[in-house]
């Protein structure tokens, strides 16, 4: 049984375009999370959503666009992909919002611009 | 925002040792302090939570300590295996989980 699943596990793409990454949580969580992990292997939070609404949005540039159709689901689409944003990015989620229980990631999407 | 800093970015031991990893932060005391453990090409896994009240938290093999005083809080694997070699990575919470950078664990048989 899956917890938090994303697709693609891996995205080759040209710089320029849109892509976009999917992720889904069968634990019944209320809040869901997008990081970021670069290289150098340093985890980002980039956005976090309580039961579909927004609550933390760290500063991301607004070619980065989160969507929660539903509580169990949380996509990011990214748009005009630049070299800089290869990375690893990970969803995440949680049972509450304050950062004070553990929270269940996914197993990751490594993108690749090139 | 909290600058957290894990010891050193590779420690290796031998199977049976001890491990003991570092997380220093420079702000306030979080009301929460976690622990993960990250594989190679995998999503960290969460191993333990402490807060700001408890000292120690144990854990089968793990234990964690929480010094606020020191701004510190300290990892340790007992009797480590190989199979404890990993990634691991200590997290502040304030509205939100911030990230050390990890510290990678080699343990030699």
């Amino acid at each position: 049984d899956t917890a938090v699943s994303q697709t693609p596990k891996y995205l080759v793409t040209q710089m320029g375009n849109d892509k976009s990454i999917k992720c889904e949580q069968n634990l019944g969580h209320d809040t869901m999370y997008w990081y970021k992990q670069d290289s150098k292997k340093f985890l980002k939070i980039m956005f976090s959503y309580n039961n579909k609404e927004l609550i933390i949005n760290e500063t991301v540039p607004n070619r980065f666009s989160p969507k929660s159709p539903d509580k169990a689901h949380l996509n990011l689409h990214i748009n005009s992909l630049e070299l800089g944003d290869s990375a690893v990015y990970f969803c995440a989620s949680s049972r509450t919002s304050g950062g004070d229980g553990e929270q269940f990631f996914g197993p990751g999407t490594r993108l690749t611009v090139l | 925002s909290q600058k957290i800093e894990q010891n050193s970015e590779a420690l290796n031991i031998q199977e049976g040792k001890t491990a003991t990893l570092t997380c220093n932060y420079t702000n306030y005391s979080p009301a929460y302090l976690q622990w993960y453990r990250q594989d190679p090409g995998r999503g960290p896994v969460f191993l333990l939570l402490i807060r700001e009240n408890e000292k120690e938290k144990r854990k089968e093999r793990l234990k964690v300590t929480f010094d606020t005083t020191l701004k510190q809080s300290l990892f340790h694997i007992t009797a480590s295996q190989p199979a404890d070699s990993a990634t691991y990575l200590c997290a502040l919470n304030d509205y939100k989980l911030s990230f050390g950078a990890g510290t990678t664990v080699t343990v030699r048989a």
